[in-house]
């Protein structure tokens, strides 16, 4: 079993749509979990990030972390266009020094005008 | 925010030969850089981790004598591919971390070895 499984894709969403990305993970020392987008042939820009469990809200954007079934979630409200490309889940441990970050494959987002 | 910046953005290079890529933190120090490669439509591959003034500390697979990283400075670290092959050829990153968990992305170089 990986340690982070997120669904590649396609997601293809009509523009205005609500977006539920998700991602399961198996280790349960992870503290920190991060959404990245990703536009084609660019690096990862952080969106999202969160500590523990809980929910976090940014603009159109709602990252929410269950730690007890180790299940994150990415919600986009009012998709547009521009919100096409591929999103990643990243998660590290706790305690200075754990900054590596596993990530998820990622999934494509498609958003259709 | 945080802002990291690579250069070159893509190069191309013939095989055999050495290339040497530049990532700098613009507004913050950089107490943890990492590289990292990705392959078309892959996740991110950790392939070092490297603290300002000490040797990088290598994933395991990767080859630390032709992926040679060098952190001089809390705003710069390089990565050269010694000796590049066309197998080498992928997507660069690195990132860049104040120390406080968050790590912040360069746009990425695409190398291609011919």
């Amino acid at each position: 079993q990986k340690e982070v499984e997120q669904d590649p894709g396609p997601l293809s969403v009509p523009e205005g749509a609500i977006v539920s990305l998700n991602c399961t993970y198996s280790n349960s020392a992870f503290q920190y979990f991060m959404w990245y987008r990703q536009y084609s042939r660019k690096g990862p820009e952080l969106l999202m990030y969160t500590y523990s469990s809980g929910n976090k809200e940014d603009g159109r954007f709602t990252a929410q972390v269950d730690k007890s079934s180790k299940y994150i979630s990415l919600f986009i409200r009012d998709s547009q266009p521009s919100d096409s490309a591929t999103y990643l889940c990243a998660m590290s441990g706790a305690g200075a020094g754990s900054y590596q970050l596993t990530f998820g494959k990622g999934t494509k987002l498609s958003v259709i005008p | 925010g945080a802002v990291v910046s690579q250069h070159p953005s893509r190069v191309i290079c013939k095989s055999g030969t050495s290339v040497k890529i530049e990532c700098r933190s613009l507004d913050f120090q950089a107490t943890t850089m990492f590289w990292y490669r990705q392959f078309p439509k892959q996740s991110l591959m950790l392939m070092a981790t490297s603290n300002e003034g000490s040797k990088a500390t290598y994933e395991q697979g990767v080859e630390k004598d032709k992926f040679l990283i060098n952190h001089a400075s809390l705003t710069l670290s390089t990565l050269t591919v010694t000796s590049a092959h066309p197998e080498d050829s992928s997507f660069y990153i690195c990132s860049a971390s104040q120390g406080i968990d968050e790590q912040y992305f360069g746009p990425g170089t695409r190398l291609t070895v011919t």
